[in-house]
């Protein structure tokens, strides 16, 4: 069982906005400003697109945008495209491990 | 551009212990204030932190796998390691060496289990 809890699975159509969220505790994501999310495409390595709740790599699309709400974090992607079908995981420093901890992944299918 | 590259055994027997090493490249492990990273992935499963390690030395774990884990730092060859004692079944998965948070990931390395 995962520390932060995603929806499993999300589907959109091309060019609508979808929100993935990512809920945690007081320990994690409401106690600290360090939510990660990645995008991770069948058989390869996850890619950063979002640190530090709201801040986008250089070379990541500025579709994806990040947020955070007390224990919840958010990931939206707008202008949905067939690309952006893939696993989509959050992670969160937490204080009561001193170590990063993941969601459980949840599968964005663009229909 | 940093790149990371995990090796090793692919295949370990049960009750043995797993060895892998992430190779650095385009960068030093021994600049700046970054930590060293080591994440796994079981079949069709979420992502799980196992530890880090900073240049320093310094090291933390997961706490459900401390007792069997050891994360270090070899800056001669740009490279750190993971060693995973008293392997069982539970412990298939990609495993992959990352910089920081996941600022940069190796391309994983599948480990199976089995006798």
């Amino acid at each position: 069982q995962s520390a932060l809890t995603q929806p499993a699975s999300m589907s959109g159509s091309p060019g609508q906005s979808i929100t993935i969220s990512c809920t945690g505790t007081s320990s994690d994501i409401g106690g600290f400003d360090y939510v990660f999310w990645y995008q991770q495409h069948p058989g390869k390595a996850p890619k950063l697109v979002i640190y530090e709740v709201n801040n986008r790599p250089s070379g990541v699309s500025n579709r994806f945008s990040g947020s955070k709400s007390g224990n919840t974090a958010s990931l939206t992607i707008s202008g949905l495209q067939s690309e952006d079908e893939a696993d989509y995981h959050c992670s969160s420093y937490s204080s009561s491990s001193t170590l990063w901890v993941f969601g459980g992944g949840t599968k964005l299918t663009v229909l | 551009q940093l790149q990371l590259q995990e090796s090793g055994s692919g295949l370990v027997k049960p009750s043995q212990t797993l060895s892998l090493t992430c190779t650095v490249s385009g960068g030093s492990v021994s600049s700046g204030d970054h930590s060293w990273s080591w994440i796994r992935q079981p079949p069709g499963k979420g992502l799980e932190w196992i530890g880090y390690v900073y240049q320093s030395g310094y090291t933390n774990y997961n706490p459900s796998l401390k007792s069997r884990v050891t994360i270090s730092l070899d800056r001669s060859k740009n490279q750190f390691s993971l060693r995973l004692t008293s392997v069982t079944a539970a412990d298939t998965a990609v495993y992959y060496c990352a910089r920081g948070a996941g600022t940069y990931w190796g391309q994983g390395t599948l480990v199976t289990v089995s006798s």
